[in-house]
């Protein structure tokens, strides 16, 4: 079984500053993670994944993410944060032990508002 | 180019009609979702194909039938459609296969709503 949770609803940073937001995982085998960033009446937009390797994984926009497997987290992070930036972010796992065809669980998402 | 296609944008429908939401993709991919997503919430996996055969029905009532008539296009027929089926339908595509972490690409979504 795969979940994955996002345990803040809302995270607000003011412009300028550093923001993170918070995902966690629990898989059976080895996981993928993916960060996806949703802006209002649009599809999802991929912004980088884990698969193996280095545990810091630089994407689109200049989000990162750090993979922590000893917390089983998968934390979003941007240095310095734009009022732009303000959307819905989704955080996804596939168990790589699951077989089966590619279905990733997503979070329920993270509300992020950059406040200028 | 990790486009993702779907028509239309919005969709207005009784309960009685039989419409259509279409997908493309010209990236090669030979994996494709729907999802469905309401509002504030995380996509639901509706259907998966993968090289053009459905390889998972997430028990999705049957007013909704999936077609993949070759590897760019995937539609989703809808039929005597429910209120609470009113939603932003998503479409996905991906590199084939079982193994590793393919990233999916996501369309901008079909708003439908359901009178």
């Amino acid at each position: 079984a795969q979940s994955v949770a996002q345990p803040e609803d809302q995270v607000n940073v003011a412009e300028g500053n550093p923001l993170t937001v918070k995902c966690t995982y629990s898989v059976s085998g080895n996981p993928y993670l993916f960060w996806y960033v949703q802006y209002p009446n649009r599809g999802l937009q991929f912004l980088l994944k884990y698969i193996t390797g280095d545990n810091l994984v630089k994407g689109s926009y200049g989000f990162e993410a750090e993979f922590n497997k000893s917390q089983t987290s998968f934390h979003l992070k941007k240095p310095s944060a734009l009022v732009s930036d303000s959307a819905l972010y989704f955080c996804a796992v596939r168990d790589g032990d699951s077989g089966g065809y590619q279905k990733v669980t997503f979070g329920i998402g993270t509300k992020l508002q950059v406040i200028p | 180019d990790t486009e993702v296609t779907q028509t239309p944008k919005h969709l207005v429908m009784g309960m009685t009609n039989k419409k259509s939401l279409k997908c493309e993709q010209h990236m090669g991919h030979r994996a494709m979702y729907w999802y469905k997503q309401k509002a504030k919430k995380p996509p639901e996996l509706m259907f998966v194909y993968s090289y053009e055969k459905l390889s998972i029905n997430e028990s999705v009532p049957s007013r909704f039938s999936p077609e993949c008539p070759n590897s760019s296009l995937l539609n989703l027929h809808l039929h005597a459609l429910q209120p609470e089926d009113s939603a932003l339908y998503l479409c996905a595509s991906s590199q084939g296969g079982t193994s590793g972490g393919k990233t999916q690409y996501f369309g901008p979504g079909t708003r439908l709503l359901v009178l």
